[in-house]
């Protein structure tokens, strides 16, 4: 079955850029999502289509897609940016969606 | 505003069956593609399966632990999405989140636990 694979944690200092990596197979054809979730919170979309940013999203997220890697990004990382990071992608058929297995985000 | 309210999980013992609801509302539902999403306790999120909306043929996808088991459906009329459940093992307890759209989930419920268990 298809995997994306993500590094487990990533820690940062308050003001520092944060990059959280996430490899898969059908990346370079197929589109990279990625959503944060705050602890005992449901997931946010920050970035769609691999570098693309929803409304209300702050524009230190930013995201980027290259061969079998896409990248989220967030500079300038804040205290209120600690969460659990996680990249979404289907497999190359488009039918099968997976979760990389999330990325906890440290910022102190 | 648009919301998402899960509701139907609880505690149910292994080969048992369960079926969940995702009451909507703040959007045309008719016209959105929605998901189903868990998340085991302390684990990272697990996509179960979607419907497309009705008009680009209703079809469904099901991740491979669950095909043959879920069954996702939809009531247009009621803006109300379906989690069919069967066959439930103890892998399956998590709390189970419903979300709009086709690849960006916009939006998503506060979820509804289910516990498989003895």
């Amino acid at each position: 079955s298809y995997e994306l694979t993500q590094p487990p944690s990533v820690s940062v200092s308050p003001g520092q850029t944060a990059r959280i990596t996430c490899s898969g197979d059908a990346l370079p054809k197929k589109y990279a999502y990625w959503y944060q979730q705050k602890s005992g919170q449901a997931p946010v979309l920050v970035i769609y289509e691999d570098s693309k940013r929803p409304s209300g999203i702050p524009e230190r997220f930013s995201g980027s897609s290259s061969g079998t890697m896409a990248t989220l990004t967030i500079s300038g990382a804040q205290v209120e940016d600690e969460a659990d990071y996680y990249c979404y992608s289907p497999d190359s058929s488009g039918n099968q969606w997976v979760f990389g297995g999330g990325t906890k985000l440290t910022v102190l | 505003e648009v919301q998402l309210v899960e509701s139907g999980g609880g505690l149910v013992k292994p080969g048992g069956s369960l079926r969940l609801s995702c009451a909507t509302s703040g959007f045309t539902f008719s016209n959105a593609w929605m998901n189903w999403v868990r998340q085991a306790p302390g684990k990272g999120l697990e996509w179960v399966g979607r419907i497309k909306s009705k008009t680009e043929g209703g079809t469904t996808d099901y991740a491979a632990p669950v095909k043959g088991r879920f069954t996702i459906s939809r009531d247009d009329s009621k803006n109300t999405l379906y989690l069919q459940m069967n066959d439930l093992k103890t892998e399956d307890t998590a709390v189970y989140y419903c979300s709009t759209g086709g690849a960006a989930h916009d939006y998503w419920g506060q979820g509804t636990l289910v516990t498989v268990s003895s």
